[in-house]
């Protein structure tokens, strides 16, 4: 079955660490999204990708980056982790931006 | 980005009572869609509203598209524990823009 995972499901750094999450999918999709999730805000948009190099800024894309080498994988990168950047961070696909979204289980980031 | 305002925020009720979920923006939808998120796991698509007015059935949960797109409802019908969970609902705003969800516990 086509599925959709993230690593680490836990992570703890310290401020000022460079850290990646992962992300694969199996569904073949060529649109992949990173959100995080945060009480009281709901998903909020971090950045995405139409296909193999191409990524886009959603609307919290500050201290973070991603790069699209392959249509499986949408690598999510804090250059230098802040406290603020403590959260959940979920990872989704579709098939097109409209469609159904296919989120992974997501990673929960605590940066101290 | 269109704000969307899901209310009410927490929603705590027994076993077998009917609740309602709404979600509701100033703009205009081209099509909304409500996931349902549980503890640990990421959210999943219960349903997706395209035409203004239109209603959806998912077994005990009703769907409701105004008919101006602005606002949507989800209505759930004796509710059971299985229910709870955090109910989002997301806008099409040629990209998805979510709403801060109502976190729903049904008690038994």
């Amino acid at each position: 079955d086509a599925e959709i995972t993230q690593s680490p499901r836990h992570k703890i750094t310290e401020t000022g660490r460079q850290v990646t999450l992962a992300c694969h999918q199996t569904w073949n999709h060529n649109n992949m999204f990173w959100y995080r999730q945060d009480l009281g805000h709901g998903l909020r948009l971090i950045h995405y990708s139409y296909g193999v190099q191409d990524t886009n800024k959603g609307e919290v894309s500050d201290g973070y980056s991603v790069s699209r080498s392959n249509t499986e994988d949408l690598p999510l990168t804090l250059e230098s982790a802040a406290s603020s950047q403590t959260s959940v961070y979920f990872c989704a696909s579709s098939e097109s931006f409209t469609r159904e979204q296919f989120f992974g289980p997501g990673t929960r980031l605590t940066v101290l | 980005t269109q704000l969307l305002e899901q209310s009410p925020q927490f929603l705590s009720i027994q076993e077998g009572e009917n609740l309602t979920v709404y979600c509701n923006s100033s703009s205009v939808f081209s099509s909304l869609q409500w996931y349902r998120q549980e503890p640990g796991e990421g959210p999943v698509l219960l349903v997706t509203v395209v035409t203004g007015g239109e209603v959806k059935k998912l077994k005990r949960l009703t769907f409701q598209f105004g008919d101006a797109r602005k606002d949507s409802s989800l209505h759930i019908t004796a509710a059971q524990p299985g229910d709870t969970g955090l109910y989002l609902c997301a806008a099409d705003d040629y990209k998805l823009s979510f709403g801060a969800g109502t976190t729903v516990t049904v008690r038994a």
